[in-house]
């Protein structure tokens, strides 16, 4: 089985400082990891995906994760944010062979000051 | 390249009644999966289809179904709505066999709004 735990589900940040979004997950085999942007009243689109490759994830809009095994954790991070960057993020685990299923955390809104 | 598109945007149902959505994946995508959001429960994963087989399916009651057509298009009927089910329901679309991996990608539609009075 697997479950995401999205710790915090309101972060809030100034303009240009780093954006840090945090995400645990448990897997009873090794997963793939995503992390999702959701604006509001639209669907999700991919920021960036761990497949077992490279364990720094680089994705659009300057957004990056690091998968580290032996914590768990998959944290999304930005250096400077953006008021665009204000919306909710999904993390999400994937077992390779589960056709379909990506199971969620349940969501970190993002808000960012001027 | 149009993305994934879903019909109706928004829809408004009275309890008991029965609605069907649809899906239309990426030109070419044969995998479309089903999601249900809602404030409380968050994402859930309905199923998942492959050329017209179902190869995945989550813990909702048979209320719940779908099919896929010959040209990959993807339909989801609730029948006898609940106030519940009130939430946005989108559907994902993906090229390969493997649904997600090192090449390949799920793809979001914008979601049908479904409200239930």
């Amino acid at each position: 089985a697997q479950s995401v735990t999205q710790l915090g589900s309101h972060v809030s940040v100034s303009e240009g400082a780093l954006v840090l979004l945090r995400c645990n997950y448990s897997s009873s085999v090794p997963p793939y990891l995503f992390w999702y942007v959701q604006y509001p009243n639209q669907g999700l689109q991919l920021l960036l995906k761990y497949t077992s490759a490279a364990t720094l994830v680089k994705g659009i809009n300057g957004f990056e994760a690091e998968f580290k095994k032996s914590e768990t954790s998959f944290h999304l991070t930005k250096p400077s944010a953006h008021m665009s960057d204000a919306a909710e993020y999904f993390c999400a685990v994937s077992p390779p062979t589960s056709y379909g299923k990506l199971t969620f955390g349940q969501g970190t809104i993002l808000t960012v000051h001027p | 390249k149009a993305g994934v598109t879903q019909t109706p945007r928004y829809l408004i149902k009275t309890r008991g009644q029965q609605v069907t959505l649809s899906c239309s994946p990426i030109s070419g995508h044969r995998s479309v999966s089903w999601y249900q959001q809602t404030p409380g429960q968050g994402l859930q994963f309905l199923f998942e289809y492959f050329s017209e087989t179902q190869r995945n399916k989550g813990n909702f009651p048979g209320r719940f179904s779908g099919r896929q057509f010959s040209n990959s298009r993807s339909e989801m009927n609730v029948s006898t709505l609940e106030l519940g089910d009130s939430a946005l329901y989108l559907c994902a679309s993906s090229l390969g066999s493997s649904w997600v991996g090192l090449n390949t990608e799920a793809f979001f539609g914008q979601g049908t709004r479904l409200t239930v009075v």
